[in-house]
């Protein structure tokens, strides 16, 4: 257990519907990061707070939203689900802005169907 | 554009020989480079990082080169063990860029054969 909590584990859903992907990062750190693996792919960064605040953004759809809320974790939302969608989503966290290796929970794979 | 790229999508090592794993980057303004390892259903672990001002960082086993000039990166791994069968990310950050988000490879899936 890495101390990143990400629910739910697995997520299926229909195209056009709108999930919600819930972070908790390990206690005392500020910073959570989204990242996204497609097929065959390295993984994408998406977004990233810091205590509360956005501090960085990647490739990060439209569709796509996040926030940090006031004890620190996080939900990512996804809407307009299109079938590349599908991929796994992991978050992973760090004491500080700008800390590097920093701890990543175990992911949510999301099928868009 | 692929900034990070990990050639050999997979390797395989016999038990105690040594392990090597390329990555290369074409984004000068990284200056900090690390590897990941990840088990199936696992979120990646971070294994060791090297920064832009040293050649060579050792942990253990584990052994990060870093060759500037040909913005190129290795791990070895000696002597490989069963249990480093995984799949391994090369990973780069610019500080320059003010943003500590990460650039991943696609990651090489090791296989360490007993």
């Amino acid at each position: 257990d890495s101390g990143v909590t990400q629910t739910p584990k697995h997520l299926i859903t229909a195209t056009g519907q709108r999930v919600t992907l819930r972070c908790s990062p390990r206690s005392g750190d500020l910073s959570v990061y989204w990242y996204q693996q497609s097929l065959d792919q390295g993984l994408q960064f998406l977004i990233q707070y810091y205590n509360g605040e956005e501090r960085a953004k990647g490739n990060i759809l439209e569709r796509f939203s996040a926030q940090q809320f006031p004890d620190l974790h996080s939900e990512l939302n996804l809407s307009s689900l299109e079938l590349g969608d599908s991929a796994l989503y992991f978050c992973a966290s760090s004491v500080v802005d700008g800390a590097y290796g920093y701890t990543f929970g175990s992911g949510t794979r999301l099928t868009v169907v | 554009d692929q900034q990070v790229k990990q050639n050999s999508p997979s390797l395989s090592v016999q038990e105690g020989r040594i392990s090597i794993l390329n990555c290369d980057y074409t984004n000068s303004m990284f200056d900090y480079f690390l590897w990941y390892k990840k088990y199936p259903a696992e979120g990646p672990t971070f294994l060791i990082s090297i920064s832009s001002i040293k050649d060579k960082n050792e942990d253990g086993r584990f052994t990060v080169f870093l060759n500037k000039s040909a913005k190129h990166l290795s791990l070895h791994i000696v002597p490989s063990q069963p249990g480093d069968s995984a799949v391994y990310f090369c990973a780069a950050s610019g500080t320059g860029a003010g943003s500590y988000q990460l650039t991943f490879g696609k990651g090489t899936k090791l296989s360490v054969i007993p």
